[in-house]
């Protein structure tokens, strides 16, 4: 069965750093892997996916992610974090098969200092 | 085009009354599913309905139930409510419901229940 962990649920940095958010999954099939940001008392926005192909998948607002097989891992970053990139940050997976579920992992909230 | 839409956005109701939340989803798109937010169990899969059946069904007791019409919209509905359903129910809709997708978030209902 899928699984996602989000190491740290709580990344604090500073306006201008870089901005690392880790996420490792486990998945019986090759997957397909997203970051997805949640404002508060807003919905989910898409960042960024990885399907096929390239391992290095840029997504919005300066955001990628590298698909690294062999560490089962899907980390999300940003070279220079703003202040509007405060927010939480949602690692998912697809469930194998055809199905829109998702399995997500716990969160990271990121704080940005000025 | 207009994205997800949910109502009411926020909800109250007391312990032992049911409820019913609708999704609009992005014209076209054919497959809904739902989720629940809460702190302690973050997020969670409800169910995934995809031409007006139930393809997929999470962890839940059958108070839980939803459908969704020849339009696509969908509703859930929980019945017997109990103070544990408080939580953000977010409804996501894709075009084809498949695995590798992008599953697109309304803003959520906020469910209270007292």
């Amino acid at each position: 069965a899928q699984s996602v962990t989000q190491l740290g649920s709580h990344v604090s940095v500073s306006e201008g750093a870089l901005v690392l958010l880790r996420c490792n999954y486990s998945s019986s099939v090759p997957p397909y892997l997203f970051w997805y940001v949640q404002y508060p008392n807003q919905g989910l926005q898409l960042l960024l996916k990885y399907t096929t192909g390239a391992t290095l998948v840029k997504g919005i607002n300066g955001f990628e992610a590298e698909f690294k097989k062999s560490e089962t891992s899907f980390h999300l970053t940003k070279p220079s974090a703003h202040m509007s990139d405060a927010a939480e940050y949602f690692c998912a997976v697809s469930d194998s098969g055809n199905t829109g579920k998702l399995i997500f992992g716990q969160g990271t909230t990121l704080q940005v200092k000025p | 085009k207009a994205g997800v839409t949910q109502t009411p956005r926020y909800l109250i109701k007391t312990r032992g009354q049911q409820v019913t939340l609708s999704c609009s989803p992005i014209s076209g798109h054919r497959s809904v599913s739902w989720y629940q937010q809460t702190p302690g169990q973050g997020l969670q899969f409800l169910f995934e309905y995809f031409s007006e059946t139930q393809r997929n069904k999470g962890n839940f007791p059958g108070r839980f139930s939803g459908r969704q019409f020849s339009n696509s919209r969908s509703e859930m509905n929980v019945s017997t409510l109990e103070l544990g359903d408080s939580a953000l129910y977010l409804c996501a809709s894709s075009s084809t419901g498949d695995s590798v997708d992008t599953q697109y978030f309304g803003p959520g209902t906020r469910l209270t229940v007292l």
